[in-house]
């Protein structure tokens, strides 16, 4: 099993400002996804990137996949308090999807 | 929308005893999953079912922990006896077939004490 490393593990910021996370891996994926997890619910799929140097708008989320295919980032412009959550990068193996251990963010009013 | 119902949603039992949790998955999703998710890391797969089959149990701690699909429709994770280490939210998904998206329920957060 391939591994994902996210960074970093926690972050808290005040609201309105910007952020990046990340998730590296020495291996190459056919595709990744992102999920935010909020306390005390389950995972929902946000992106899939899929295609080298690939970047994905998703209202003040941007998510690139890298052009080697090993890491990807999300980038939150003007965060808000509902961006608070767990922010997982996974990908879809031959049978399972792998998970890395997310980012946990709070995002301060 | 169609979600993932899970029951209960949160579970205190001791150590030694039974538990067992209820997932019913989207309707018609084929494929089904069982995830326990360690408080500060990713979810990690603990069972995937085709229909009523199991089709990946390879990460499923088969001594205490079983789980059945009886007609392809809803699932139960067992655990017996439960041992302090199992603490943790226990989630399920599912999905039309394997490789699709996969839609998670809310999960049922397990307290062993």
């Amino acid at each position: 099993t391939q591994l994902l490393e996210q960074s970093p593990q926690f972050l808290s910021i005040q609201e309105g400002e910007n952020l990046t996370v990340y998730c590296n891996s020495s291996s190459v994926f056919s595709s990744l996804q992102w999920y935010r997890q909020e306390p005390g619910e389950g995972p929902v799929l946000l992106v899939t990137v899929v295609t080298g140097g690939e970047v994905k708008k998703l209202k003040r989320l941007t998510f690139q996949f890298g052009d080697a295919r090993k890491d990807s980032s999300l980038h939150i412009t003007a965060a808000q308090p509902g961006d608070t959550g767990l922010y997982l990068c996974a990908y879809q193996g031959a049978q399972k999807l792998v998970f890395g251990q997310g980012t946990r963010l709070t995002i301060n009013p | 929308e169609a979600e993932v119902a899970q029951s209960p949603r949160y579970k205190i039992t001791e150590k030694s005893q039974a538990v067992a949790f209820w997932c019913d998955p989207i309707s018609g999703h084929a494929t089904l999953y069982w995830y326990r998710q360690i408080l500060g890391q990713g979810p990690e797969l603990l069972v995937q079912f085709q229909d009523e089959s199991v089709v990946d149990d390879s990460q499923l701690p088969k001594d205490r922990f079983s789980a059945e699909r009886l007609k392809g429709v809803d699932s139960t994770l067992k655990i017996q006896p439960a041992e302090l280490g199992d603490s943790a939210m226990y989630l399920c998904a599912s999905s039309l077939e394997a490789l699709n998206e996969q839609y998670f329920g809310p999960g049922t957060r397990l307290t062993v004490t």
